[in-house]
C-alpha cells in the first residue's frame, strides 16, 4: 500500500461544477497537508495548505482534513475551464521534511 | 521577485551517458529538494539539502545518482551512465526552512529523455 492514495481519474465535469478531489494516507506521522495545482509542462504550484484537521477556504477553493480517517479533501466552487489541470495531493511530516505526494488526478472543466 | 529557476528545461541523451541537470533555489531559501516526475509513479522524492547539514540522500533510486549544493545555493543532481528508465520530469523545489511547514516552491522542471 503506498502511503498516499489518490483518485487516478481523469475527472470531467460542466463549468459551473462542484468538483471534490480526495486523498486518503496511512501514515499518521503526516501534520501538514497540500494541494498543488499543475498546469501541463509546468512545475507544481502551491493551492492550499493545511495544518492538522480542520477547514481552510480560500476563495472558491476549500481544503478539508479528517486526521482521525487520514483523509483530505479539495473542494471547488463553481468550476472555471481555467481550473483544468492536474490537482495533486501532498503532505508530510514537519518542517524541512520531504513532501510524500499521492499520483495526481486530471481534471478538464467543460465550457 | 525571482521563482526556482531549473536549466535545461529539455535534455535528450543517449543510453550510457552522463547528464547534469542544474537548479537555482529562490534567494534565502536553505532547504532544497529535487524530486522525479514518471507516468505511473507520479512524484517522488529524490534527495533533499538543509543548510549545511548532511544532505537526505535516502529517495535516491541508485548510486548512479548523485547531487550536490554549492555555496548553499545552486544544485546540481547528476546521472551517470543514464538509463531509459530514468526518463522523467525532474523537479525542485526550495522552501525557507520555518517552522511551521517550510512551504515549497517549485521549478519549471527538466523534461529528461533516454534513448
Amino acid at each position: 500500500q503506498k502511503e498516499v492514495e489518490q483518485d487516478p481519474g481523469p475527472l470531467s465535469v460542466p463549468e459551473g461544477a462542484i468538483v471534490s478531489l480526495n486523498c486518503t494516507y496511512s501514515n499518521s506521522a503526516f501534520q501538514y497537508f497540500m494541494w498543488y495545482r499543475q498546469y501541463s509542462r509546468k512545475g507544481p504550484e502551491l493551492l492550499m495548505y493545511t495544518y492538522s484537521s480542520g477547514n481552510k477556504e480560500d476563495g472558491r477553493f476549500t481544503a478539508q482534513v479528517d486526521k482521525s480517517s487520514k483523509y483530505i479533501s479539495l473542494f471547488i466552487r463553481d468550476s472555471q475551464p481555467s481550473d483544468s489541470a492536474t490537482y495533486l495531493c501532498a503532505m508530510h511530516t514537519g518542517a524541512n521534511s520531504k513532501l510524500t505526494f499521492g499520483k495526481g488526478i486530471t481534471l478538464s472543466v467543460r465550457p | 521577485g525571482a521563482g526556482v529557476s531549473q536549466s535545461p528545461s529539455n535534455k535528450v541523451t543517449e543510453k550510457g551517458k552522463d547528464v547534469e541537470l542544474r537548479c537555482d533555489p529562490i534567494s534565502g531559501h536553505t532547504a532544497l529538494y529535487w524530486y522525479r516526475q514518471s507516468l505511473g509513479q507520479g512524484l517522488e522524492f529524490l534527495i533533499y539539502f538543509q543548510g549545511n547539514s548532511a544532505p537526505d540522500k535516502s529517495g535516491l533510486p541508485s548510486d548512479r545518482f548523485s547531487a550536490e549544493r554549492t555555496g548553499g545555493s545552486v544544485s546540481t543532481l547528476t546521472i551517470q551512465r543514464t538509463q531509459q528508465e530514468d526518463s522523467a520530469v525532474y523537479l525542485c523545489a526550495s522552501s525557507s526552512g520555518l517552522a511551521g511547514g517550510g512551504t515549497q516552491y517549485f521549478g519549471p522542471g527538466t523534461r529528461l529523455l533516454v534513448l
